[in-house]
């Protein structure tokens, strides 16, 4: 069985593009989550989406990021315009079950995106 | 407010020695779950262990056990017989109640030869 991939593993654009990371998360999951790491700091829950809705977006830092998940299987995560302060590794994840304590969600490699 | 503390940002130990990660956590749920996450240089996340708050037992997984008290809300992580390939990032998590998962700033093991 595949596990949770994304895609770029790495990203290094300057500050204004656009940048557009995907994951696939793991046949049959319908929990689908976005954290990032940011150099130093803990890892920080961005969006949680359940099947193709947006369960919790709490995390979002502004309104330069964009999630989707189109059809409830892939997701992407878009940053426009990108900031310096963006960079760090971004990490998706899915899970199986629906709301739980018990339930271990599968994270993929990351990207490591650079802001220049 | 729910937090993950992991005071020590760099460990070393020597190859197949025992070693102790700390993780304390903060809660007010009384049904929660607390993993460790092993992230090596190549940047996965991988999955070590899980321990629930109503679990009796301390969890174990291979090498890999979880010293849980409750009381003192304290998850560590023990590794038994350090080997190289155990160098890393770990990091401990907490999820309750709701979907997502809260992680501590992490620690990095240096296995030593």
């Amino acid at each position: 069985e595949a596990g949770v991939t994304q895609f770029p593993s790495h990203s290094v654009i300057e500050k204004g593009q656009t940048v557009t990371l995907r994951c696939d998360p793991i046949s049959g999951h319908d929990n689908l989550y976005w954290y990032r790491r940011v150099m130093g700091k803990e890892i920080k829950f961005l969006l949680h989406f359940v099947k193709e809705s947006k369960q919790d977006e709490s995390g979002m830092p502004n309104n330069r990021f964009l999630a989707e998940r189109t059809g409830g299987t892939y997701s992407t995560l878009k940053v426009q315009p990108a900031e310096l302060e963006d960079s760090g590794v971004y990490f998706c994840a899915s899970s199986l079950s629906a709301r739980g304590p018990n339930t271990e969600a599968f994270f993929g490699q990351g990207t490591r995106l650079t802001v220049v | 407010a729910q937090k993950i503390t992991q005071t020590q940002p760099g460990m070393f130990v020597q190859e197949k020695e025992a070693v102790t990660l700390d993780c304390t956590y903060d809660t007010s749920d009384q049904s929660y779950g607390l993993f460790w996450y092993k992230q090596p240089s190549s940047g996965e996340m991988i999955f070590l262990i899980y321990q629930g708050s109503y679990d009796e037992q301390n969890a174990t997984e291979g090498r890999y056990s979880l010293n849980f008290q409750k009381a003192r809300k304290s998850a560590n992580l023990v590794i038994s017989a350090s080997q190289l390939g155990d160098s890393a990032m770990y990091f401990c998590a907490m999820k309750s109640g709701g979907f997502k998962t809260i992680f501590g700033a992490g620690t990095r093991l240096f296995v030593k030869a």
